[in-house]
């Protein structure tokens, strides 16, 4: 199993609230990537970086944001949390070179209230 | 374009029986990937083919990579209750994104 780290795991929060998943990896990987996927459904690209101070939007519109400011860290905020945030939100990293192998993280399950 | 499609979008089987699923995609696959992902968990990667008509073989895991490196599937012989989850295909794109299938969930019944 890889070393990326998701918290928290699960988090119920009410409407309006501002929330930060934090996602971090010991590989020093220089690609991360958040996903968002339904039980079980397809998973939706959302937010990717290929390393600090570089982040792209995926496929799927997101309300979210994210940063890259140190290699192993790449949180994802939400500033004003909706019922239709609630999924599973999943972490990924790989290595920088011609392999596209990704490394998941554990999720972090959000249900907004 | 760049999107692959994966069939069946589910599949029960009994415990026992044998299990494929496909990936199919309109462009030459630099690559494949298949992950797994159990019930409630995160996806796992089990494997990446890059040579085209690749077999490879993980115990009762067969992953096969078209001639044409436009396809690929996933054979499962023998499913057991703890081959129970999504299958996921996915395409490299030579070092940037990689683009996943929508997944192929397997039931199976004990």
């Amino acid at each position: 199993e890889a070393d990326i780290y998701q918290t928290p795991r699960y988090l119920v929060i009410g409407t309006g609230k501002k929330i930060t998943l934090e996602c971090s990896q010991t590989m020093g990987h220089d690609k991360m990537y958040w996903y968002q996927q339904d039980p079980g459904m397809e998973l939706h690209l959302i937010h990717y970086s290929y390393g600090v101070n570089s982040t792209e939007k995926g496929d799927l519109s997101s309300e979210s944001t994210v940063s890259r400011i140190r290699t192993e860290h790449f949180p994802l905020t939400l500033e004003s949390a909706r019922p239709s945030h609630t999924s599973q939100y999943l972490c990924a990293s790989s290595e920088s070179s011609s392999t596209d192998t990704q490394y998941f993280g554990p999720g972090t399950r959000l249900t907004v209230l | 374009g760049q999107q692959v499609m994966q069939i069946p979008q589910y599949q029960h089987v009994q415990e026992g029986e044998d299990f494929t699923t496909y990936c199919n995609s309109s462009t030459t696959l630099s690559n494949i990937q298949w992950y797994k992902q159990r019930p409630g968990g995160h996806p796992v990667f089990l494997i990446q083919l890059v040579k085209s008509g690749e077999v490879k073989k993980q115990k009762r895991l067969t992953f096969q990579f078209g001639e044409a490196k436009k396809n690929s599937s996933l054979h499962i012989t023998a499913t057991q209750t703890t081959d129970v989850g999504t299958y996921f295909c996915a395409r490299g794109t030579g070092g940037f994104k990689t683009i996943f299938g929508a997944g192929t969930r397997l039931f199976v019944k004990a």
